[in-house]
């Protein structure tokens, strides 16, 4: 079946430190990709996505590229900030008939100290 | 923007009763989704509809029931609560039809209690 697999956390950075969250999928078909995040107290939002393998999705300095290869979709981010401090969700997103559905992972809880 | 509001932030009820959560949309989208949110599971899928009257169920319906009446109105009913459906539920909606490529705009969740 279709799955997303993030990894755990909680992940503790320092500011200004480098964030991977690694994030890997498998689907049936092409999936297009995203990453959605949740501050406290807050629905979900669309971070990034990428809708075909190579792509490269970025967003208020986070990236993440489609490997089809390896069937990944890392999140990367070269200096955090107290601000990014969330809940991640990867999670894919398949053609349906009548509406796209999305899968999502687990989440992984970031939590940045000053 | 897009708008997606919930009904309540936080609800309580007791086991047995009916609860409505209410969610309303204001971008004419065609396909509104209700998620409920535990720890460790992410986000699973109840129902969705992708267009007034119009259902699916999702990964993990039972025990809840839903109505569309008017396109920009998604409720969810839980028919006779129980403390397992105590949960953050979060209702979504997205435009377009299918294509694979479609963004869900998130409300803010109504965090559920049963006792």
């Amino acid at each position: 079946g279709n799955s997303v697999t993030q990894m755990e956390g909680p992940v503790t950075l320092s500011e200004e430190a480098f964030l991977t969250i690694n994030c890997t999928y498998t689907a049936t078909g092409y999936p297009s990709l995203f990453w959605y995040v949740q501050y406290p107290g807050e629905g979900l939002q669309l971070l990034l996505k990428a809708t075909k393998a190579d792509d490269k999705g970025s967003n208020k300095g986070f990236e993440a590229t489609y490997r089809k290869e390896t069937t990944s979709f890392h999140l990367e981010k070269g200096s955090v900030q107290v601000s990014d401090s969330a809940v991640y969700f990867c999670a894919l997103s398949l053609p349906y008939s009548s509406a796209s559905k999305i899968i999502f992972g687990s989440g992984t809880r970031l939590s940045i100290r000053p | 923007d897009v708008k997606v509001t919930q009904s309540s932030r936080y609800l309580v009820k007791r086991t047995g009763e009916k609860v409505f959560l209410e969610c309303v949309q204001d971008m004419d989208h065609e396909n509104m989704f209700w998620y409920r949110q535990d720890p460790g599971l992410g986000l699973r899928l109840i129902y969705f509809s992708y267009d007034v009257k119009m259902k699916e169920k999702g990964d993990i319906p039972e025990g809840y029931s839903v109505s569309r009446e008017k396109k920009e109105r998604f409720s969810l009913i839980l028919e006779s609560a129980s403390t397992n459906q105590t949960s953050m539920y979060l209702c979504a909606s997205s435009s377009g039809t299918g294509s694979g490529f479609d963004e869900q705009y998130f409300g803010p969740g109504t965090r559920l209690t049963v006792t």
